[in-house]
Formats: structure tokens, sequence, C-alpha cells
């Protein structure tokens, strides 16, 4: 299994203002991935995170406005940049564990982020 | 991904058996279900999975229909603290898995 650790756990940010959010692993792992939880919504994918390269982003989410960084097996970070109160979410990582159809997906606690 | 149909919420009472459906009519023949589980405040949590065979663990059970269409997991004793929202998926294969598409899931209520 892994452990994933979340930095901060939440914070309230101003507008404008960016962000950055660590998302550590016990564990080397190749698939790293970014998700938000918008308040009493389900999970949507913002991007992969991809060791050495840039990340995979989903339709909708942009590189300018979520940069993402890996720079090993272990380590990733979101940044949520000039946040407006519309990035007020649940920002979580999640890296897939075992083989490649039937392995589990593990989640951090997540970062809960207000914007002000 | 394939698409699967599930109730919005279902109510249970504690130490009673819990079924919670899901429809998968469009599933493949390569595609797994997956379930799992968000307890309140936490990240998802892996349940079980399961291809073709009725699966069992620690956790829960799942019964999946001989079509393939529809599955179900069953909580064989709920407990206050299966309370979260359920979600049955079907993950994209090969260097897609992981991608989960989290629909809106189901809201198990449990009653002391």
């Amino acid at each position: 299994s892994a452990v994933i650790s979340q930095k901060p756990s939440r914070d309230i940010c101003q507008r404008g203002t960016s962000l950055t959010i660590q998302c550590q692993v016990d564990s080397q792992v190749t698939m790293m991935f970014w998700y938000r939880q918008q308040p009493g919504q389900s999970l949507t994918l913002i991007a992969t995170a991809n060791q050495g390269s840039e990340a995979t982003y989903e339709s909708g989410f942009v590189i300018d406005k979520f940069p993402i960084s890996r720079p090993n097996l272990t380590f990733s970070t979101l940044t949520v940049s000039n946040m407006s109160p519309e990035d007020s979410s649940i920002y979580l990582c999640s890296v897939r564990w075992g083989q490649l159809n039937t392995g589990e997906l593990f989640f951090g606690e997540g970062s809960r982020l207000t914007v002000l | 991904d394939a698409k699967t149909t599930q109730p919005n919420s279902m109510e249970s009472n504690e130490e009673e058996p819990v079924h919670l459906p899901c429809n998968h009519s469009t599933i493949s023949g390569t595609d797994y279900i997956h379930w799992y589980r968000q307890l309140p405040s936490q990240g998802p949590e892996y349940v079980i999975h399961g291809l073709t065979s009725n699966v069992n663990n620690r956790m829960a059970s799942l019964a999946i229909a001989e079509d393939r269409k529809s599955s179900t997991l069953i909580l064989h004793r709920a407990t206050l603290r299966d309370a979260a929202v359920y979600y049955c998926i079907l993950p994209p294969s090969g260097t897609s898995y992981g991608k989960l598409t989290f629909g809106q899931g189901t809201i198990l209520t449990v009653h002391p």
C-alpha cells in the first residue's frame, strides 16, 4: 500500500494569490494524479503528474492555472494560480498501486482551500 | 469510460446488510468493476473490484450479474462507520488506468 501526505491540509487564501499544495508518497510510484472536489460535488480529475515531463491535463484544466511539478517518483506539487472564489475546493493527490488494470488508487486526505 | 448508474442515496440500520446496486449496461468484456467509498472529510478509499466472479474481502462482497451489466456491493453488517458515498467505477484499461471518472455515487446513511 501507499501512504500519502498532503500539505497544507487547509488554507484560506485571498483572491488573486497562488498556493502550492505538496504531495509526498512513502513509496516510489509510477502514476500520480491530482483531483478536485468542489463543495457538494464528486471528484474531477485535473491532471496526471508525469515524472520528468510535463503533466497531462484533462479537458477544462490548463497548465497556466494549475502548474504541476513531479521531480521524482515520491513527490509532486500542484499550484492553484491567480485564485478566485470558484477555486474553493478540496484538492486531492492520488497514486496508483498495483497492476495496470486491477491496482488500487490511494488518496491523500486532501487540501481544503477557501478563497475569499 | 463505460457509464455507471447508481441510486443517489440509500439508508440502512446498523448491523443490517446493505446492498448497493450499480448498473453498467455498456460494460466491455475487459472492464473491471471497482468500488470506492469516501468517508466524511476524507479522500476516497478502495473497497473491492471484480471482473466476472463474485468477490469477497474483509470490507465487503461484490456480486456481479452473469451478463455483467450490473453489480451489487454488499456490506454484510453495516456499522455507523460505513456511512459514506460509495462509487461504482469502470476504470479505463491500459495506460489510462488510474484516471478514474467519479460519478455522483450513492450516499449511504446508517441509522443506529
